[in-house]
């Protein structure tokens, strides 16, 4: 059985850092498409970034440069680094996983959600 | 990047009712659309993709439809359960976007 789950959230500074960790069981990380996507209070959802098996990565504009996505193979987690938050960073942080079909992938397995809230 | 208008914002029904949710793509973005719900406190749960193909273990009572930029998801005889936000996501170029969500409220 797929399953996600997230921890690292909490309060921080704006300007301050935070890394948040997705522990995946039932499959493995490396062998996967994983994504973050993120969702503010009472908003909808912001696709955030993606790592490929391959290790490509890919990122929203609005966090380019400012977070990073990766893996520990050995742990079979999935890591995104956050640094130089803002207070719009704030949001519920989804791991996700792709679900291959015979002509793509399409986001079909998320954890439950950390909460981020950047405030001074 | 690739804007998904999304139509209604809201909407209010009845158990038993069909209700249609819309979304429009800014280009051709082929069939690469997925559909999720999402209810209050909740993850996601995927429902649709490839626009029309459901998701396994979900119920048929989920119909996705269309290509190219028009597309919609229509819920038969909606349930207790159904109540929910609905979002619908692009997925055939990055930035992966999403809809708006349409909140199908019970009336």
């Amino acid at each position: 059985e797929v399953q996600l789950v997230e921890s690292g959230g909490g309060l921080v500074q704006p300007g301050g850092s935070l890394r948040l960790s997705c522990a995946a069981s039932g499959f493995t990380v490396s062998g996967n498409y994983m994504s973050w996507v993120r969702q503010g209070p009472g908003k909808g959802l912001e696709w955030v970034s993606v790592i490929y098996s391959d290790g490509s990565k890919y990122y929203a504009d609005s966090v380019k440069g400012r977070f990073t996505i990766s893996r520990d193979n050995s742990k079979n987690t999935l890591y995104l680094q956050m640094s130089s938050l803002r207070v719009e960073d704030t949001a519920v942080y989804y791991c996700a996983r792709d679900r291959p079909y015979t002509s793509g992938w399409y986001v079909g397995y998320w954890g439950q959600g950390t909460l981020v809230t950047v405030s001074s | 990047d690739i804007q998904m208008a999304q139509s209604p914002s809201s909407l209010s029904a009845s158990v038993g009712d069909r209700v249609s949710i819309t979304c429009r793509a800014s280009q051709d973005i082929s069939n690469s659309l997925a559909w999720f719900q999402q209810k209050p406190g909740k993850a996601p749960k995927s429902l649709i993709y490839a626009a029309s193909s459901l998701q396994s273990g979900v119920p048929s009572k989920f119909r996705g439809s269309g290509s190219g930029t028009d597309f919609t998801l229509t819920i038969s005889s909606l349930q207790p359960e159904d109540f929910a936000t609905y979002y619908c996501q692009q997925y055939n170029s990055y930035p992966l976007t999403f809809g708006g969500g349409t909140k199908v409220e019970i009336k």
